[in-house]
């Protein structure tokens, strides 16, 4: 148990709806980080916050959007999904200064009919 | 274009057999972490490595940095069943950005 909380495991949605996915990191870690892991692009680096701030932006859509809430838990929102959306979603926390040494969570599994 | 470059891309070994999982990149890393990841599971993290030239060791995993800090292997001894899973390479150009590597599955065969 990495300490990370994600929910829900399993969402089974349709084309152009919204989605929201939910994070708690490890108590204490500030950075919360969320990835997604498709088997043609390997793990892929969205977003980052760090105490309610945003730090880092990677490959995140526009149709994406992520917030991190005074109580540090963290939400990634997916809107007007496509077919290709569907994807595992992994958040993720660190320690500050070590933002390398990751913990992840269990992961959302999304699957867009 | 993958920041890190990951080979073999799949890899299946008798148990008991040793493998190698090399880690390239044309960039220089300031640290490297090695993950595993099983099915339906979260990558966790086996090791990270800072020094170049440095070597460390997990019971029967062996872990390497390169000189210059831009390429590390991961070598398993006597590899076991528990030892399938995939295997991911992740570095940072600086502190917020970590990029994976596209990972080598391994099998262990019994």
């Amino acid at each position: 148990d990495s300490g990370v909380t994600q929910t829900p495991k399993h969402l089974i949605t349709a084309t152009g709806q919204r989605v929201t996915l939910r994070c708690s990191p490890r108590s204490g870690d500030l950075s919360v980080y969320w990835y997604q892991q498709s088997l043609d692009q390997g793990l892929q680096f969205l977003i980052q916050y760090y105490n309610g701030e945003e730090r880092a932006k990677g490959n995140i859509l526009e149709r994406f959007s992520a917030q991190q809430f005074p109580d540090l838990h963290s939400e990634l929102n997916l809107s007007s999904l496509e077919l290709g959306d569907s994807a595992l979603y992994f958040c993720a926390s660190s320690v500050e200064g070590r933002a390398g040494e990751l913990f992840f969570g269990e992961g959302s599994r999304l699957t867009v009919l | 274009t993958q920041l890190l470059e990951q080979s073999p891309q799949f890899l299946s070994i008798q148990e008991g057999e040793n493998l190698t999982v090399y880690c390239n990149s044309s960039s220089v890393f300031s640290s490297l972490q090695w993950y595993r990841q099983e099915p339906g599971e979260g990558p966790v993290l086996l090791v990270t490595v800072v020094t170049g030239g440095e070597v460390k060791k997990l019971k029967r995993l062996t872990f390497q940095f390169g000189d210059a800090r831009k390429d590390s292997s991961l070598h398993i001894t006597a590899a076991q069943p528990g030892d399938t899973g995939l295997y991911l390479c992740a570095g940072g150009l600086n502190d917020y950005k970590l990029s994976f590597g596209a990972g080598t599955t391994v099998t262990v065969r019994a």
